[in-house]
C-alpha cells in the first residue's frame, strides 16, 4: 500500500533562513512525487514534481526538492524563506508502476516564517 | 487559462439533508477528481473520472455519496443524506491523462453539517 509521512506538524523558521519540510513515502514500485501548497480558504497549488532523472527538482517560487531513493524521502527546501511562504504544505505520492492507483497525500506541514 | 471552478464556496446544512457540489475543470483536462479534506488531514480521493467514465471510486461511501460527469466535462458530487462526519472541504481537481501530470485544484466547497 502507498503512504506518505510528513513527520512535522509545524516548521518555524526566520525570514531569510533556509527551510526544509520533510516527507518520506512508501510505494511498492517506483514513485511519482509531488509537493503542493495550500493558503487559507484556497485550493491546493502545485509546486513541483519528481518523475524521473535528476534527483534535484526545481519548482515554483524558488522551492526545490531532493529525491532520495535509498531513504525514500522527498524533502522540500528553499534557500531563503519569505514571510509569504507561510502556508500548509502537502507531499503526495503515486505508484508509477501500478495503473489506476490514486495520488496519496500526507497530512500536511504548517510552515510559519517569522519576520 | 481559467482554473478549476467550484460552487458553492460554502454550504451549511442539517444532518439528513441533501447537498450537491458542482465542478468545472480546466478545458481539455480529461481526468477529474473529487477529494474530501477533513480539518487537519490531507485530501482523500473520493472518486476519479477519466472523460465521463469512473476510474476509481473505491473510497466513495456509495450508500450516501454519488457523483457524475456528464459529457466528460462538468461534474456534480451529491451527498444524501448528510451526516455530521461529512463536514469537510470538498475539493475538485483536474489533470491531463498522463499519470505523472500534476493536478490543478479548485478553491473547494466548505461543508458544515449541523
Amino acid at each position: 500500500a502507498q503512504s506518505v509521512a510528513q513527520p512535522e506538524d509545524q516548521v518555524n523558521v526566520a525570514e531569510g533562513n533556509p527551510l526544509t519540510v520533510k516527507c518520506t513515502y512508501s510505494v511498492s514500485g517506483n514513485p511519482y512525487l509531488f509537493w503542493y501548497v495550500q493558503y487559507p480558504n484556497r485550493g491546493l497549488q502545485f509546486l513541483l514534481k519528481y518523475i524521473t532523472g535528476d534527483n534535484l527538482v526545481k519548482g515554483s517560487y524558488g522551492f526545490e526538492a531532493e529525491f532520495n531513493k535509498s531513504q525514500t524521502s522527498f524533502h522540500l527546501k528553499k534557500p531563503s524563506a519569505l514571510v509569504s511562504d507561510s502556508a500548509l504544505y502537502f507531499c503526495a505520492v503515486r505508484d508509477r508502476d501500478q495503473a489506476g492507483t490514486a495520488l496519496i497525500f500526507g497530512k500536511g506541514t504548517t510552515l510559519s516564517v517569522s519576520s | 487559462e481559467a482554473g478549476v471552478a467550484q460552487s458553492p464556496r460554502y454550504k451549511i446544512i442539517e444532518k439528513r439533508q441533501s447537498v450537491a457540489f458542482w465542478c468545472n475543470p480546466i478545458s481539455g483536462h480529461a481526468t477529474l477528481y473529487w477529494y474530501q479534506q477533513i480539518l487537519g488531514q490531507g485530501p482523500k480521493l473520493l472518486i476519479q473520472f477519466q472523460n465521463n467514465g469512473v476510474v476509481d471510486d473505491s473510497q466513495l461511501p456509495k450508500d450516501r455519496f454519488s457523483a457524475e460527469r456528464l459529457k466528460g466535462v462538468d461534474s456534480t458530487l451529491k451527498i444524501q443524506p448528510a451526516k455530521l462526519e461529512d463536514s469537510a472541504v470538498y475539493l475538485c481537481a483536474s489533470s491531463r491523462l498522463d499519470r505523472h501530470s500534476e493536478q490543478f485544484f479548485g478553491p473547494g466547497t466548505r461543508l458544515t453539517v449541523l
